[in-house]
């Protein structure tokens, strides 16, 4: 069965004080893994898409990694504004264009 | 240049009554996707849909729930005879016609609290 884990649930950090959040997933063929942003009342934030194992990308202070069983968000320098939840979804060979998310992980960074 | 809409943004419904939700993609997106967020939990898929064709249902409850994308206007969700367990946020996303990866641009979500 498809999943996507991530952990940790929680993390808080210090402004400045880097850090990365990891997404765990097994799927029968992967078409591409995605990084969300979601703000407490909104819907999800496109950040990112990874479509192979090495293929890195970065927005501001965020980079996330692919490897052939996990990503990583890194958060370099993180600000209060970085404070959000962010979930990993795994979009799957044959499967339709149907997103499996993880529970995703809450970060909170204080000034 | 206006994003995924969707409304209401809040609903409430007694037991018993219907719920229709309404999303309105993204201009030039032909693919909707509808999913369900329960407290406590992560986003679950509910239903794909293109134009006028229901593509993949597998994460619709088999009963109360139902959806279309009609040729004209907003796709819809519907939601007969409501219960407390179907109080939740539901997002609906949408995705440009283009064959291979697509990446999903999600809608600020209707609230449905039943009371």
């Amino acid at each position: 069965e498809d999943q996507v884990t991530q952990s940790p649930e929680a993390l808080r950090l210090q402004e400045g004080e880097s850090s990365s959040l990891n997404c765990s997933y097994t799927v029968s063929g992967l078409r591409g893994l995605f990084w969300y942003r979601q703000d407490p009342g909104k819907g999800p934030e496109f950040l990112f898409t990874l479509y192979s194992a090495g293929e890195e990308k970065e927005k501001e202070r965020l980079k996330a990694t692919l490897t052939k069983k996990e990503s990583f968000l890194h958060i370099t320098a993180p600000k209060p504004e970085d404070s959000a939840t962010y979930l990993c979804a795994v979009q799957a060979n044959n499967q339709g264009g149907k997103l499996i998310f993880g529970q995703g992980t809450e970060l909170s960074v204080k000034p | 240049n206006a994003g995924v809409m969707q409304n209401p943004r809040h609903l409430v419904r007694r037991r018993g009554q219907e719920a229709r939700l309404r999303c309105s993609p993204m201009k030039g997106h032909s693919h909707v996707y509808w999913y369900r967020q329960l407290p406590e939990e992560g986003l679950k898929f509910m239903v794909y849909l293109q134009k006028e064709n229901i593509i993949d249902e597998s994460g619709m409850p088999k009963e109360r729930f139902s959806a279309e994308f009609p040729k004209e206007g907003p796709s819809i969700l519907r939601i007969q005879q409501v219960v407390r367990g179907d109080s939740a946020a539901y997002f609906c996303a949408s995705s440009p016609p283009s064959s291979g990866l697509r990446e999903q641009f999600f809608g600020p979500g209707t609230r449905l609290t039943v009371l």
